[in-house]
């Protein structure tokens, strides 16, 4: 069963970017979809994009397109989810997880639902 | 793509049954099987507890179960306990560019 460990939380000022990362363990990394779900606070759960590090490529939710860039080191069974020119709405608790479903071309891997999921990473937006 | 609309809030006492809605269009909830449903205690990560429409991850209490028809998703807990008292979610595949949309949340809350 993979489990996945995210990275601490984050101060950042408007404007500027922030970089989560999300490190599995005791599964088949590359072969495994990752996605990344936020919450802000009070709010409901959004979905942001996801990974599969065999597929390389990422897929991103359109509200996030062209802010989101996710990526995945297979040498350290880590994704990454990178957003830049934060704003205060962005504030939230950033998830990863595993599952979701992404495709290359024909070929799709994953599964359309999310289990487990990370400890969450709190990111504040703040002047 | 817009959130699946669930109620803000449901309620039972302990031993009842209770059904939590999750609507959303021909797009998504109607097109696919592939709804599942999230719970969330307060200050934890989301828990899946139904996966594909019907099933239940290994685990998952046979008190939960899920049920589609049309555009809307359900989700039932029958036998409630104070445990269920969280925030439960749905999620649907679209196959669109924004691949999954969530619902609002729902708060249950066990009187």
């Amino acid at each position: 069963q993979v489990q996945l460990v995210q990275s601490g939380a984050e101060v950042k000022q408007p404007g500027s970017s922030v970089k989560v990362s999300c490190k599995a363990s005791g599964g088949t990394f590359r072969s495994s979809a990752i996605t990344w779900v936020r919450q802000a606070p009070g709010q409901g759960l959004e979905y942001m994009g996801g990974i599969i590090p065999l597929f390389g490529t990422a897929n991103s939710a359109q509200k996030f397109q062209g802010r989101v860039t996710i990526t995945a080191d297979e040498s350290t069974s880590t994704v990454y989810m990178e957003l830049s020119s934060l704003r205060f709405e962005d504030m939230a608790i950033y998830y990863c997880a595993i599952g979701g479903e992404y495709c290359r071309g024909n070929s799709c891997r994953g599964y359309n639902w999310f289990d487990p999921w990370g400890q969450g990473t709190l990111v504040t937006v703040s002047s | 793509q817009s959130a699946l609309t669930q109620p803000a809030s449901v309620s039972g006492s302990p031993g009842q049954s209770i059904t939590i809605s999750c609507t959303g269009s021909s797009s998504d909830v109607g097109r696919y099987r592939s709804v599942s449903w999230y719970q969330q205690h307060a200050g934890k990560a989301p828990k899946l507890i139904i996966y594909d429409v019907i099933n239940r991850p290994s685990g998952v209490s046979n008190r939960f179960s899920g049920s589609k028809s049309g555009n809307t998703a359900s989700l039932t807990i029958s036998g409630l306990q104070a445990e269920d008292e969280a925030d439960y979610y749905c999620t649907s595949y679209t196959g669109s560019s924004t691949l999954y949309v969530f619902g609002t949340g729902t708060k249950v809350t066990v009187l």
